[in-house]
């Protein structure tokens, strides 16, 4: 599996848009790149993943930058409850069926 | 629709004891992985099944096993529990592609004393 680095941890404003970097230097080509997020004590929760295009959808923008070795998630407007742990995860498109979870970003939205 | 459903939600254990853990899926979702949480491991997958069948594994002792039922329901098992067995224990589904998102539950908060 591609390894991914991320950033131990980072505060936003409320209000304001949270961007959190991952580097995967070493992706592949069959690989995407997906973001899970989990607040404290509940199951991780899926936010959005992409290959190559940036993608976005109601909760997050990603954007993959065009060497793909690196992406941003984008939350648009922080909010109290987006404080979470961030993790960033390179999956291959074959049979791997299995979520590589690194350490994350916790991120933590402040009022 | 509902959620995958993980049961119980918390759980006490004795040393050398065993413990079963239940996971329903998303209605239609015939793929269930299971990942064990802890503050010094971090998450880190069990094991996946898809149609009764486990299809990937991993690095875990031969004590963690697990099943998947026709029902797309499955199991873990943990035999003679270890203290350092304590942890959250995470159930996900999805559909039966590798690229589909996984809805995780809410997991089993698993003692062993």
């Amino acid at each position: 599996d591609a390894k991914t680095t991320q950033p131990p941890s980072m505060d936003c404003a409320e209000g304001r848009a949270a961007n959190l970097p991952c580097n995967h230097s070493t992706i592949s080509g069959n690989e995407y790149v997906y973001w899970y997020r989990q607040i404290h004590s509940q199951g991780p929760q899926y936010i959005i993943h992409g290959l190559k295009n940036n993608e976005t959808n109601e909760m997050a923008s990603l954007i993959i930058t065009e060497d793909r070795k690196s992406s941003t998630l984008i939350l648009p407007h922080a909010t109290l409850r987006d404080t979470a742990v961030y993790y960033c995860i390179v999956r291959s498109r074959s049979n791997d069926y299995k979520l590589s979870f690194g350490a994350g970003t916790t991120v933590t939205v402040r009022a | 629709k509902a959620g995958v459903t993980q049961t119980p939600r918390y759980l006490i254990k004795t040393r050398g004891q065993q413990v079963t853990l239940s996971c329903s899926p998303i209605s239609g979702h015939r793929s269930v992985s299971w990942y064990q949480q802890t503050p010094g491991q971090g998450l880190q997958f069990l094991f996946e099944y898809f149609s009764e069948t486990q299809r990937n594994k991993g690095n875990f002792p031969g004590r963690f096993s697990g099943r998947q039922f026709s029902n797309s329901r499955s199991e873990m098992n943990v035999s003679t529990l270890e203290l350092g067995d304590s942890a959250l224990y995470l159930c996900a589904s999805s559909l039966d592609t590798a690229n589909t998102e996984a809805f995780f539950g809410q997991g089993t908060r698993l003692t062993v004393v």
